[in-house]
C-alpha cells in the first residue's frame, strides 16, 4: 500500500522561505512529484525527483532522500500568490505512471 | 485542445440517478487517469487507461463506477445509482505515456448528490 504524510496547514510571511515536508512509505517507488493547487483549480506540476538530491527551479526547489522516504519542497521569496495547497505524490513502479497523492499542505502567505 | 477539458464543470443530481462525466485529454496523450478529490484531501486514484484499455481500475470504489475510452481519446466516467458520498470533484489527467513525466490535469467536474 501507499502512505504519504505531509502537514495539513502552514502559514508563512511574504518574502520569507518555507519548507514543506513529505514522508512516504510505498510498495514501489519510481519518482516523487510536487503539485500546486489553488482553490477550485486543477493541480499544476511543480517538480519531479527520482534520484537523491536537490532539484532547483527558480524560487522553488525540491529535495529527495529515497533511503529515508523523505522529500521537501522549498519556496523562497514567498509571494501572496503562493497561497495554495501543495500536493506530494509518489509514482508507483508498475509502469502505469500512476501517482498516489498525499492530502496536501495548505499554505497561507500573510503580509 | 491545448489542455485537458472536462465537462460538465458542475453537476447537481439526486440520489439514485445516473451520471456521466466526460474528459477530453491533450491531443496525442495515450495515458488517461481519473481521480476523485474530496474537500481538504488529495486526489484519490480511480482508474488508468493506456490507449483504449483500462490498464488499472483498482481504485474504482465499487461496481457502480465504470469508465470507458472507446477510441483511445475521450473518456467517460459513469456512475450509477449515485449516493451522497459520491459528491466530490472528479479530476481527469493525461500524460504522453507511461513513465513519461508529469500528469496534466483538467479543471475537474464537481459532482453534488443531493
Amino acid at each position: 500500500g501507499q502512505n504519504i504524510d505531509q502537514p495539513t496547514e502552514m502559514t508563512a510571511t511574504e518574502g520569507a522561505i518555507v519548507q514543506i515536508n513529505c514522508t512516504y512509505q510505498t510498495s514501489g517507488f519510481n519518482g516523487l512529484f510536487w503539485y500546486q493547487q489553488h482553490a477550485g483549480e486543477a493541480p499544476t506540476f511543480l517538480s519531479y525527483n527520482v534520484l537523491d538530491g536537490l532539484e532547483e527551479k527558480g524560487r522553488f526547489s525540491s529535495f529527495l532522500s529515497r533511503s529515508k522516504g523523505y522529500s521537501y519542497l522549498l519556496l523562497k521569496e514567498l509571494q501572496m500568490k503562493d497561497s495554495a495547497s501543495y500536493l506530494c505524490a509518489v509514482r508507483d513502479q508498475t509502469g502505469a505512471n500512476n501517482l498516489f497523492f498525499g492530502t496536501g499542505t495548505r499554505l497561507t502567505v500573510i503580509p | 485542445g491545448a489542455g485537458v477539458s472536462q465537462t460538465p464543470s458542475n453537476k447537481v443530481t439526486e440520489k439514485g440517478k445516473y451520471v456521466e462525466l466526460r474528459c477530453d485529454p491533450i491531443s496525442g496523450h495515450t495515458a488517461l487517469y481519473w481521480y476523485r478529490q474530496s474537500l481538504g484531501q488529495g486526489p484519490e486514484f480511480l482508474i488508468y487507461f493506456q490507449g483504449t484499455g483500462a490498464a488499472d481500475d483498482s481504485g474504482l470504489p465499487n461496481d457502480r463506477f465504470f469508465a470507458v475510452r472507446p477510441e483511445g481519446s475521450v473518456s467517460t466516467l459513469k456512475i450509477q445509482r449515485t449516493e451522497r458520498g459520491d459528491s466530490a470533484v472528479y479530476l481527469c489527467a493525461s500524460s504522453s505515456g507511461p513513465n513519461t513525466g508529469e500528469l496534466f490535469f483538467g479543471e475537474g467536474s464537481r459532482l453534488t448528490v443531493l
